[in-house]
């Protein structure tokens, strides 16, 4: 069974702060991993993706990735109200399908 | 910044009933997905489709569900006798030939309510 696990939060961060959220997978066969942003009642969005062991940074955006530990993270720093959300990790493998978490609700307090 | 479009964006329909869910993934992708999503649950897989066929279906894609690619640009997704339990909103997807790489784009949806 291919498992994506993330703490369904609510995870409540204050303006400015490093909102850190967290992924595990169960699946060693899986080779890329997904950080979709999704608002509520809309489409999930892409913010990132990472297939290589360490970080990966875009703008306000890290992803770090440990194939050892089957672990995923996505840090926000300097945590805006607009990135209050709920972030959707997903795991990827040569198969055609992407295996999604149920999301951390992330809320940034002005 | 190319778009995944789907339509309706909202469908009432009683339970029974056959629905359409229409999309227009983006012209130079080569794979098409559905996934829902139950209101609170997570994003769930049900078809991805490759060359005019079926290449991955989940266990919800029973045979009350069908896809089809009718033109070429068009990506359907049939639900042939509609129940309570499939209210959710259903996202089309699609991706290039490196998904591993890119992800997907996903398209707006459409909210399908069952009564």
């Amino acid at each position: 069974q291919k498992e994506v696990e993330q703490n369904s939060g609510p995870l409540s961060v204050p303006e400015g702060a490093i909102a850190s959220l967290n992924c595990t997978y169960s699946d060693r066969g899986s080779q890329s991993f997904f950080w979709y942003r999704q608002y509520s009642g809309k489409s999930p969005e892409l913010i990132m993706f990472i297939y290589s062991n360490g970080d990966k940074e875009d703008g306000r955006f890290t992803a770090q990735l440990n194939k050892a530990s089957q672990y995923v993270s996505l840090l926000i720093r300097d945590s805006q109200p607009s990135d209050s959300a709920t972030y959707l990790c997903a795991g990827g493998n040569t198969g055609n399908q992407f295996y999604f978490g149920t999301g951390t609700s992330l809320t940034v307090i002005p | 910044e190319p778009e995944v479009t789907q339509t309706p964006s909202h469908q009432v329909t009683q339970m029974g009933q056959e629905v359409i869910l229409r999309c227009v993934p983006i012209s130079n992708h080569l794979y098409f997905y559905w996934y829902r999503q139950i209101l609170g649950q997570k994003v769930e897989f049900l078809v991805s489709f490759y060359n005019n066929e079926i290449s991955e279906k989940s266990e919800i894609f029973d045979d009350q569900f069908s896809v089809e690619r009718p033109d070429g640009s068009n990506f359907t997704l049939k639900i042939r006798s509609t129940k309570l339990e499939d209210s959710a909103m259903y996202f089309c997807a699609s991706t290039g030939w490196d998904h591993l790489n890119y992800g997907y784009t996903f398209g707006s949806g459409t909210r399908l309510t069952v009564v």
